[in-house]
């Protein structure tokens, strides 16, 4: 079935360092990839989203790539700030208005 | 931004007593709501979409006597989780998709934990 995988955290990184977020995903036709960031206490916020191979979502300095030949959507940021650490989901979404399928989420703690 | 609220964030409750989760999307309307499950360090689990003024359709292993969901207007939809018992314990997310929106867009609560003793 459609599933997506993502690292496992933590991830610990300190300030203006560079964050790579990995993120592959299983599914039949042309899904959209999403990525959600869930700060502590809050609900999951859309960061990003791309819903064709190529094309590249950006939001708050974070990217990510559809590469339908790797199926992957890594999340990458060049410098992070303190503000960033919160939890990340890979999503996908294999046709619109359907429920999202996500990965089990990376904890991402940025020390200044 | 559209807010959705889920009340309560937390309950602790015995086994055998039922639960009611409000999902509430504040400042816009939602014809479709759908309810979400998460265990720790796995990923959100969809459990029902529910749709205003029609049955909830579940997924497959959601039991629906169980997980009663109601989604009675364009603004509120609940989870009732009947006679809990511990391996019912879980952080339970609701989202909302605005209806006119974008069928890609959902908005997510903050989710509730459900402590079931």
């Amino acid at each position: 079935g459609d599933s997506v995988t993502q690292m496992e955290g933590p991830v610990t990184l300190s300030e203006e360092a560079f964050l790579t977020i990995n993120c592959t995903y299983t599914a039949t036709g042309y899904p959209s990839l999403f990525w959600y960031v869930q700060y502590p206490g809050e609900g999951l916020q859309l960061l990003l989203k791309a819903t064709k191979a190529d094309d590249k979502g950006s939001n708050k300095g974070f990217e990510a790539t559809y590469r339908k030949e790797t199926t992957s959507f890594h999340l990458e940021k060049g410098s992070v700030q303190v503000s960033d650490s919160a939890v990340y989901f890979c999503a996908l979404s294999v046709k619109a208005g359907t429920a999202l399928i996500f990965g089990k989420g990376t904890t991402l703690s940025v020390s200044s | 931004g559209a807010v959705v609220s889920q009340h309560p964030s937390w309950v602790i409750c015995k086994s055998g007593t039922s639960v009611k989760i409000e999902c509430r999307s504040l400042d816009f309307q939602a014809t479709t709501m759908f309810w979400y499950r998460q265990f720790p360090k796995q990923s959100l689990m969809l459990m029902a979409t529910s749709n205003e003024g029609s049955k909830a359709t579940y997924e497959q292993g959601v039991e629906k006597d169980k997980f009663l969901i109601n989604h009675a207007s364009l603004t509120l939809s609940t989870l009732t989780v009947t006679s809990a018992h511990p391996e019912d314990s879980s952080f339970y997310i609701c989202s909302a998709r605005p209806s006119g929106g974008s069928q890609e867009t959902q908005y997510f609560g903050p989710g509730t934990r459900l402590l079931v003793l």
